[in-house]
Parts: structure tokens; sequence; C-alpha cells
């Protein structure tokens, strides 16, 4: 699997926008672009993915590059609820299992 | 029903015993995972069920042996554990192997052995 990078942490205020950046920029053109987060004590929960356009979703819209080499999540008001480790994660097209990365681990401020 | 239920949600077993963890999905997935986290770490894939037969098993040693008896069950026998295998098993499904394919996770087995 390709390799990604995230920042360890980030820290948001409840309300406002969040951007959760991912670099991958050996990513292969079938690669698809997965993020997950896990919530304080519960399993991981699937966000959203998407290939090569940005997607929206009831949770979260996924901004991806024109290169493809980076992707950036986006919450579009965080609250208290969305504070977790956020994992971006790469899968390629065939029979590929979700293989977790060290994620960023974010905190929202009330 | 988009639930993945592992149980028991606990479990503290001797290092000479011997216990299972099941977990069970009832979503018509093909295919399930066992997967090991430590504190503070990320999950660690152990193994990957593909139609009821086991495709991937990622040098996960003996003591952990996984069996899917059924296309919606899922079990993890653990015999002669070490204290350092005490960890969160966390047991996940998707309708299929591939990349599209969103994936469920069940709540974990908090493991001790002592």
């Amino acid at each position: 699997d390709a390799k990604t990078t995230q920042p360890n942490s980030m820290e948001s205020n409840e309300e406002e926008p969040v951007h959760l950046p991912c670099n991958h920029s050996t990513i292969s053109g079938t690669d698809y672009i997965h993020w997950y987060r896990q919530l304080p004590s519960q399993g991981p929960e699937y966000v959203i993915h998407g290939l090569t356009s940005n997607v929206n979703n009831r949770m979260a819209s996924l901004a991806i590059a024109e290169d493809r080499k980076s992707s950036t999540l986006i919450l579009h008001r965080a609250t208290l609820r969305d504070a977790a480790v956020y994992y971006c994660i790469l899968r390629d097209r065939g029979n590929t299992p979700l293989v977790f990365g060290k994620g960023t681990r974010l905190s929202v401020i009330a | 029903d988009t639930e993945v239920t592992q149980t028991p949600k606990h479990l503290v077993m001797g290092m000479t015993n011997k216990k299972s963890l099941k977990c069970e999905q009832h979503m018509g997935h093909r295919a399930m995972y066992w997967y090991k986290q430590k504190a503070k770490k990320p999950p660690e894939l152990m193994f990957v069920y593909s139609y009821e037969k086991l495709s991937i098993n990622e040098s996960v040693p003996s003591r952990f042996s996984p069996e899917c008896p059924n296309s919606s069950l899922l079990n993890l026998h653990l015999h002669a554990l070490q204290p350092e295998d005490s960890a969160l098993y966390l047991c996940a499904s998707s309708q299929e192997p591939g990349s599209w394919t969103e994936a469920f996770f069940g709540q974990g087995t908090r493991l001790t052995v002592v």
C-alpha cells in the first residue's frame, strides 16, 4: 500500500470548519483515498472515499488535488462529537483490506 | 441493520486458558477481518476472510486461530497467550473485499492477559 502522511494532531473550535490534510505523493492511478475515524472507546467508522473527483456526503467533504498527491477532509462545522483520530488510507483497486497509518488526532474545543 | 456485533466486550484470561472471541454481522457481507489495536496505536490487520476462506494472515502467531463457520460469523480462538497480547480486538466486515466498499467495525473486545 502507498504511504500517507498526516499531522499527528490538530485542534479546532466548535462550530468552525476543519480541514484535515493528507499527503500521498506516491499514490498510483488505481488507489482510492479512504477516510475513517475512530471516536474514543469505539471501533473505526467510515467517513468518505474518492478516486479523482471531490466527494460530499452527510458527514464530510473530500477535496482531492488535481495531481492526486494530496487530499483534504473537510468537516463543515465541527462538534464535540467529531473529536476523534482521523485516518487517511489508500487502497488499490485490487483485493486489499484497510491498512491504518498513525492518523490525526482532532481535538474540538467548546 | 448495519451492525457488527462482538462478544464479549471485555475478557480477562490467564496464559494457560483457551478462550474465543466472536463476531457477527447480518449485512450479507462476504469479507470479514480481525484487527488488533494497542493503546494509542492504530489498528493492525491480523486476518482477512473472503467468501468464508482465509485469504490473508499477516504473520500472526499460531496462538491466535481464526475460524469462519459461515458467512455471518467470525471467531478468533485464543490459546496460550502472553501478557503483551493484551489489546483491543476489532472485527470488521465489508460487502466485498475490494477497495470501493465501506468497512463496518464492531466496538471491539478488550482483552487482558494475566
